[in-house]
C-alpha cells in the first residue's frame, strides 16, 4: 500500500506566490524525501529530512516533518513558472533502502 | 561525470515481444535500484542489485520479469512476452553504498509502450 499520500493532487498558483504541498504517511520512518519530476522526465532529488529533524531549508524550499502527525509539508516560496512539475514525497523505513512514493502533487505556476 | 544513464529513452514493443532496458550507474556506484511508474502513479520499488548479485527482488512480478547487474556492463531489466499492462516508465537509481535512501541518483527513465 502507498506509504506517502500527497495533498492536494493538483495545485495551480500565480508566479510569485508560495506553494504548499503536504504528505501523510502511515508507519514510522527513518527519513522522508521530496522529489520533483518535470513532465515526461526523470526524478530530481530536492531535499531529505530525517525523523529526528523538524525543519530543513534549501534555497526557496522549506520542508517540515511532524512525526507525531505522520506528516510533512513542502513549501516553495516565490514560485516561478519553471517550478511547474509533479512533486513526490518518498519515505524510508528503518535502515531499509526502499523508497515508498506517494502519487504526487501536480503544481502549475502560471506566469 | 555523467549521471545515471538509461537507454533507450522510449521503447515500443508489440504484445508478446521482449523488452530490454539498460541502466549504467554513476561512476563509482555499485548499487542499482529499479522502480516502475505506472500512469498517474508514484514510483514503486522493483529490485535492488549489486554487482553480480540480486539483493532484493520483492517488488518484481513473479513471472516474465528479470534483472541482472553483471560484473562488466550495465544493469539490464528484461521483460519477456510483454503485455499492455507493462506500459510504464521504468526508472533506475544508483548509489555509492548501501544506503537508507540517502544518496540516490535517478536516471531519466525508459518509457515502455506496449501496442
Amino acid at each position: 500500500s502507498q506509504q506517502g499520500e500527497e495533498d492536494p493532487q493538483a495545485l495551480s498558483i500565480q508566479e510569485g506566490e508560495n506553494a504548499t504541498m503536504n504528505c501523510s504517511y502511515k508507519t514510522s520512518i527513518n527519513n522522508l524525501q521530496w522529489y520533483r519530476q518535470n513532465s515526461g522526465r526523470g526524478l530530481v532529488h530536492l531535499i531529505l529530512i530525517r525523523s529526528n529533524e523538524r525543519e530543513k531549508h534549501s534555497g526557496r524550499l522549506r520542508v517540515t516533518l511532524d512525526t507525531s502527525k505522520k506528516s510533512s509539508s513542502l513549501l516553495i516560496t516565490a514560485s516561478r513558472a519553471a517550478d511547474t512539475a509533479s512533486y513526490f514525497c518518498a519515505t524510508v523505513k528503518g535502515s531499509n533502502y526502499k523508497l515508498t512514493f506517494g502519487k504526487g502533487t501536480l503544481l502549475t505556476v502560471n506566469p | 561525470n555523467a549521471g545515471v544513464m538509461q537507454n533507450p529513452r522510449h521503447l515500443v514493443r508489440r504484445r508478446g515481444q521482449e523488452a530490454r532496458l539498460r541502466c549504467s550507474p554513476m561512476k563509482g556506484h555499485s548499487h542499482v535500484y529499479w522502480y516502475r511508474q505506472l500512469p498517474e502513479e508514484g514510483l514503486k520499488f522493483m529490485v535492488y542489485l549489486q554487482k553480480e548479485n540480486i539483493i532484493d527482488e520483492s517488488g518484481m512480478p513473479k513471472e516474465r520479469f528479470s534483472a541482472e547487474f553483471p560484473k562488466e556492463g550495465p544493469s539490464i531489466l528484461r521483460i519477456q512476452q510483454v503485455v499492455r499492462g507493462d506500459s510504464a516508465a521504468y526508472f533506475c537509481a544508483s548509489s555509492f553504498r548501501d544506503t537508507d535512501g540517502d544518496g540516490y541518483t535517478f536516471g531519466s527513465g525508459t518509457r515502455l509502450t506496449v501496442v
